[in-house]
């Protein structure tokens, strides 16, 4: 079965610094997706960025990259220029691009605090 | 368009209660999912429906329904409330099978069971 770790429950940055949040996970499949989820306040979940496992090269959206790792079973979050807006709970989530299979796995979260 | 909305944003149920949660979606999406969410453990999904008239279960299905009549909308029953059912509750929907496809969420709904 997959699972998704993600290891720090809690970071803080200094807005306009940069933060990576990390994410592992544990996977037999070799084609799959990966994605971090952003939760606010609001509770509303609101994709942040997605990965497909066959492109070698990282995602990127604005402030937002990854770091891929596929051999290494990592996906790192990193958030440039961090903002006010940034605060939340980020989440890191698989999906199993198999025949069949449809369920997202998620990790746990990490609370990102971002101070003025 | 109003996206995923869920109907009622906060309840709170009595042990052995009932009631049923709605999600509804304007996007024409073929898949739904209702996932819960508790401190520490991320979401999980609970059951979920790849078309009208379809539904399946997912990691966390006990003591939960889930119907799928309309294309639309998807819900999610508690036939006898628990305790450890107090959560927040998540409908997502998205287009198709192909993980490229967007999973949009909706509000969430918080769910206290006394």
């Amino acid at each position: 079965a997959q699972t998704v770790t993600q290891s720090q429950p809690e970071m803080s940055v200094q807005e306009a610094e940069t933060v990576t949040l990390s994410c592992t996970y544990d996977t037999s499949e070799s084609d799959y997706y990966l994605f971090w989820y952003k939760q606010p306040p609001s509770r509303q979940m609101i994709l942040v960025i997605r990965q497909e496992a066959y492109k070698q090269q990282n995602a990127t959206e604005n402030r937002f990259s990854v770091n891929f790792q596929k051999a290494a079973k990592s996906f790192s979050l990193k958030i440039s220029d961090s903002q006010l807006g940034d605060a939340a709970m980020y989440f890191c989530a698989y999906r199993s691009d198999t025949s069949g299979t449809y369920k997202y796995i998620f990790g746990t979260g990490t609370r990102l605090k971002v101070l003025a | 368009n109003a996206g995923v909305t869920q109907t009622p944003k906060f309840r709170v149920l009595k042990t052995g209660q009932s009631m049923t949660l709605l999600c509804a979606q304007d996007m024409n999406h073929e898949y739904m999912y209702w996932y819960r969410q508790d401190p520490g453990m991320g979401l999980r999904l609970i059951h979920y429906s790849v078309g009208e008239g379809t539904t399946a279960k997912g990691e966390v299905p006990d003591g939960y329904n889930v119907s799928r009549l309309k294309k639309q909308n998807f819900l999610l029953g508690l036939e006898s409330a628990a305790p450890s059912q107090t959560s927040v509750y998540f409908c997502a929907s998205k287009r198709g099978f192909y993980a490229y496809n967007e999973q949009f969420f909706g509000p969430g709904t918080r769910l206290t069971v006394l």
